[in-house]
């Protein structure tokens, strides 16, 4: 089946710095994809959904100038976590569809830790 | 407004008992998908089932059983002869033409050997 990729699966960071989290779509082009946190013991919460060639858009409550995505190619999103703050530190997790719109597929998630 | 719920927050079985997830959940779309997920410590979220709404037929693979009804709007998860490997986090969740996810709370099942 599809797969997702999301890189890197942990990332301890210290705070005041950025870290950038991938993901990718290996086997097929993903016109949409979507960002997601979850915070500990707690439910999925979307933050951001990314169009190909597109601006991001963000939930509400979510800080755009904060959380930089970019999504440049059909198989490519980005997420950038800028000044990390230890309130940052969750699971942060992508989605992918395909260009069909039947299916979408999630990344292995992404446990970030600020510190 | 909420659009999946998982009242169940925590449930205990013992093995080989037989548990089931509720899920309800709320829309106005006519075409819209239900999910569950199992989620293990490790985080990644491992895709269960997927049921779109014009099909109602009850699944089951293994002892794994799904009971989807649109009277109650509620998609509801059986797992027979509970294993200790069951434990794990399971979400339900909803996507509106295969859009973004809204996820419930999640349950947490704890299967005690």
């Amino acid at each position: 089946g599809a797969v997702v990729s999301q890189h890197p699966s942990r990332v301890i960071c210290k705070s005041g710095t950025s870290v950038k989290i991938e993901c990718r779509s290996l086997d097929f082009q993903a016109t949409t994809m979507f960002w997601y946190r979850q915070f500990p013991k707690q439910s999925l919460m979307l933050m951001a959904t990314s169009n190909e060639g597109s601006k991001a858009t963000y939930e509400q409550g979510v800080e755009k100038d904060k959380f930089l995505i970019n999504h440049a190619s059909l198989t490519l999103s980005t997420l950038t976590v800028t000044s990390a703050h230890p309130e940052d530190s969750s699971f942060y997790i992508c989605s992918a569809r395909d260009r069909s719109y039947t299916e979408a597929f999630f990344g292995q998630g992404t446990r970030l830790t600020v510190v | 407004a909420q659009k999946v719920t998982q009242a169940q927050t925590e449930i205990s079985v013992v093995e080989k008992e037989d548990v089931t997830l509720d899920c309800v959940y709320e829309t106005r779309d006519t075409t819209y998908y239900l999910f569950w997920y199992k989620q293990p410590p490790s985080g990644e979220l491992v895709f269960l089932i997927r049921r779109n709404s014009f099909d109602e037929q009850n699944e089951i693979s293994g002892r794994y059983s799904w009971n989807f009804q649109k009277s109650t709007s509620s998609f509801n998860f059986t797992i027979t002869a509970s294993q200790v490997v069951d434990s794990a986090v399971y979400f339900c969740a909803l996507s509106e033409r295969i859009n973004k996810f809204y996820f419930g709370s999640g349950t947490k099942l704890n299967v005690k050997p």
